[in-house]
């Protein structure tokens, strides 16, 4: 069946260090994106990814990078620079523009100890 | 830019009873509407989308919405809850681009 993976489910940092999560999709989806998840407050956009080897910022990029290589990848990379990274994180694809539905992932939670 | 309004944070209802969930969006033309839900710890499922032509959709899981141009809104419905409705519900609106706006969510608890 096709979707997307996210992985790890559950990951840990450290202070001052950085981490990447995995997004994969064998959709054949040209656009992804990552939101990032807290309580009461909805999905907040981080990056998208039109076509491979192009991304713009969403509303909360400060402290995030990404990369799109492969139209089946879009990792994202939380850098030490992201004071508050503990959420829960979402990937998601579609084929286009906005009368498109979004498919998701099922999300990396992101804990600092 | 558009923006989406959840008025409610959280709606009890009892099991068998009828469910409404609403929804405002702020955008000068007609936009794409979804509902989605999600289950604790997971991500994001689609219940039904709306472009344009009828105005009531149906989705899955029973449930449907219906878009009111002259109140700018797309409250969801379901006419009998499942103890398994209980989750989070995010309305969203997209426009001619690549990128969706959220609301903040409603959480759905159903009781026995």
């Amino acid at each position: 069946d096709g979707g997307i993976t996210q992985s790890p489910k559950y990951l840990f940092r450290k202070e001052g260090q950085n981490v990447t999560l995995s997004c994969e999709q064998n959709l054949n989806h040209d656009a992804m994106y990552w939101y990032r998840q807290d309580p009461g407050q909805g999905l907040r956009l981080i990056y998208y990814s039109q076509i491979v080897n192009d991304f713009q910022k969403g509303d909360i990029a400060e402290g995030y990078s990404v990369s799109r290589e492969k139209k089946e990848s879009f990792p994202l990379t939380v850098t030490s620079a992201q004071k508050n990274p503990t959420a829960f994180y979402l990937c998601a694809s579609t084929y286009g523009r906005g009368n498109q539905p979004q498919h998701f992932g099922d999300g990396t939670r992101l804990s600092i100890l | 830019a558009q923006s989406v309004t959840q008025p409610d944070i959280h709606i009890t209802v009892s099991e068998g009873a009828s469910l409404e969930l609403r929804c405002n969006y702020s955008y000068g033309a007609t936009p794409y509407l979804f509902w989605y839900v999600q289950s604790p710890g997971q991500g994001l499922q689609l219940l039904l989308k709306y472009f344009s032509g009828d105005t009531l959709v149906q989705g899955i899981k029973g449930f449907e919405a219906e878009f009111k141009r002259s109140q700018s809104s797309f409250n969801l419905r379901k006419p009998s809850v499942h103890w398994s409705d209980a989750a989070e519900y995010f309305c969203a609106v997209g426009v001619n681009d690549y990128k969706l706006s959220f609301g903040a969510g409603t959480t759905v608890t159903v009781r026995a």
